[in-house]
């Protein structure tokens, strides 16, 4: 069966800081893997999605991810953290469906 | 090309009451799914459907049901609804019973009070 896991429920950086939120997986098969952004009170945004191509893949608004098959990783990096990024983020991986992590929110001070 | 939007924006209803959600699924895409996230935790997948039939469910009791129309638009049916049931229901759409990526509609939220 797959599986994301998303490492703390709670993140907090300054404005400016790097952002880092940690999502392991779990799959017998190479897995799809995504994040989604979630902003108040409304739908879920795609950032990126790993699909077997490069390791390194680039999302909107400066958001990117490292697929580490030895890591089962996939974690959602930002260099500068910008107030407006403030909002749930979700790691998922797809298999006959979806299947999401519990979240990480984050903040952001300035 | 129009996005993925849902109706209604809230709901709310009385336990043991019925609801039916709406969904239009974004231009050019034919499977629809439907996702349950309660408060503070991540979406949970309720069904899919591909070119009118169902392919594939989650862990919810028959009283969940849907329908997908020959426009690929859908419905969510909620019979006997429990006071647990109050929830975002989150509407995606994709191209292909395997379609890689889902476009998300800004939800509805039911209250069942």
């Amino acid at each position: 069966a797959q599986s994301v896991t998303q490492l703390g429920s709670h993140v907090s950086v300054s404005e400016g800081a790097l952002v880092l939120l940690r999502c392991n997986y779990s799959s017998s098969v190479p897995p799809y893997l995504f994040w989604y952004v979630q902003y108040p009170n409304q739908g879920l945004q795609l950032l990126l999605k790993y699909t077997s191509a490069a390791t390194l893949v680039k999302g909107i608004n400066g958001f990117e991810a490292e697929f580490k098959k030895s890591e089962t990783s996939f974690h959602l990096t930002k260099p500068s953290a910008h107030m407006s990024d403030a909002a749930e983020y979700f790691c998922a991986v797809k298999g006959d469906k979806l299947i999401f992590g519990t979240g990480t929110r984050l903040q952001v001070f300035p | 090309e129009t996005g993925v939007t849902q109706s209604p924006t809230h709901l709310i209803k009385t336990r043991g009451q019925q609801v039916t959600l709406r969904c239009s699924s974004q231009s050019g895409h034919n499977t629809v799914s439907w996702y349950q996230q309660a408060l503070g935790q991540g979406p949970q997948f309720i069904f899919q459907y591909y070119r009118e039939e169902e392919n594939g469910r989650g862990n919810f009791p028959p009283r969940f049901s849907g329908l997908q129309f020959p426009n690929y638009s859908s419905e969510l049916n909620v019979n006997a609804l429990e006071l647990d049931d109050s929830a975002l229901y989150l509407c995606a759409s994709s191209l292909g019973r395997d379609g890689t990526e889902a476009f998300f509609g800004q939800g509805t939220r039911l209250t069942v009070v």
